[in-house]
């Protein structure tokens, strides 16, 4: 199957910082990515999507300002958590969907973010 | 806005025994799908249903989309220890790329 991957696995920070997650389709174009975030024993939450060359669609009650999204190009989006504050703890997860596809969403291995 | 809810939320059943999970939208469904994630892991896709009232199987699992889209299930046959993990259900609406996930059922497994 298609491959996404998501960098970094895991990362520290200190409260007040910023923190830049990058997912990548590595065999095929992504025209469409999707930010996810899961709290322990929960399921996964829609935070956004981003469609490659416009703004990202956020979700109800996800503050855009907070979480900035980039789809700059067809392999690439970035999600960056802004004045990252400890209920921002999380385990982040960013899915592609290939261009005109709507079947299978390929998902990154995820970033486990511990902001202290 | 869209809901998915899964039940149950957990269970615990010994290896051999059979276990079910349902999975219920509050919006009809273009498809649904079904995901495994193991603790510590992403979502693995098990398979994908579009027509009303499909049956699908895989080796000791079979899934199933209701007939008015708005309902499905999954079904392990004599489980095994490598079935451990939470199965997510997850819903799109006709006209949206995006996927809703259900709540999940966390399955636990004794050898």
């Amino acid at each position: 199957g298609a491959v996404v991957s998501q960098h970094p696995s895991w990362v520290i920070c200190k409260s007040g910082t910023s923190v830049k997650i990058e997912c990548r389709s590595l065999d095929f174009q992504a025209t469409t990515m999707f930010w996810y975030r899961q709290f322990p024993k929960q399921s996964l939450m829609l935070m956004a999507t981003s469609n490659e060359g416009s703004k990202a669609t956020y979700e109800q009650g996800v503050e855009k300002d907070k979480f900035l999204i980039n789809h700059a190009s067809l392999t690439l989006s970035t999600l960056t958590v802004t004045s990252a504050h400890p209920e921002d703890s999380s385990f982040y997860i960013c899915s592609a969907l290939p261009g005109g596809s709507t079947t299978e969403a390929f998902f990154g291995q995820g970033t486990r973010l511990t902001v202290v | 806005g869209q809901q998915v809810m899964q039940i149950p939320q957990y269970q615990h059943v010994q290896e051999g025994e059979d276990f079910t999970t349902y999975c219920n939208s509050s919006t009809t469904l273009s498809n649904i799908q079904w995901y495994k994630q193991r603790p510590g892991g992403h979502p693995v896709f098990l398979i994908q249903l579009v027509k009303s009232g499909e049956v699908k199987k895989q080796k000791r699992l079979t899934f199933q989309f209701g007939e008015a889209k708005k309902n499905s299930s999954l079904h392990i046959t004599a489980t095994q220890t490598t079935d451990v993990g939470t199965y997510f259900c997850a819903g799109r609406r006709t006209g949206f790329q995006k996927l809703v996930f259900g709540t999940g059922t966390r399955l636990l497994v004794s050898p």
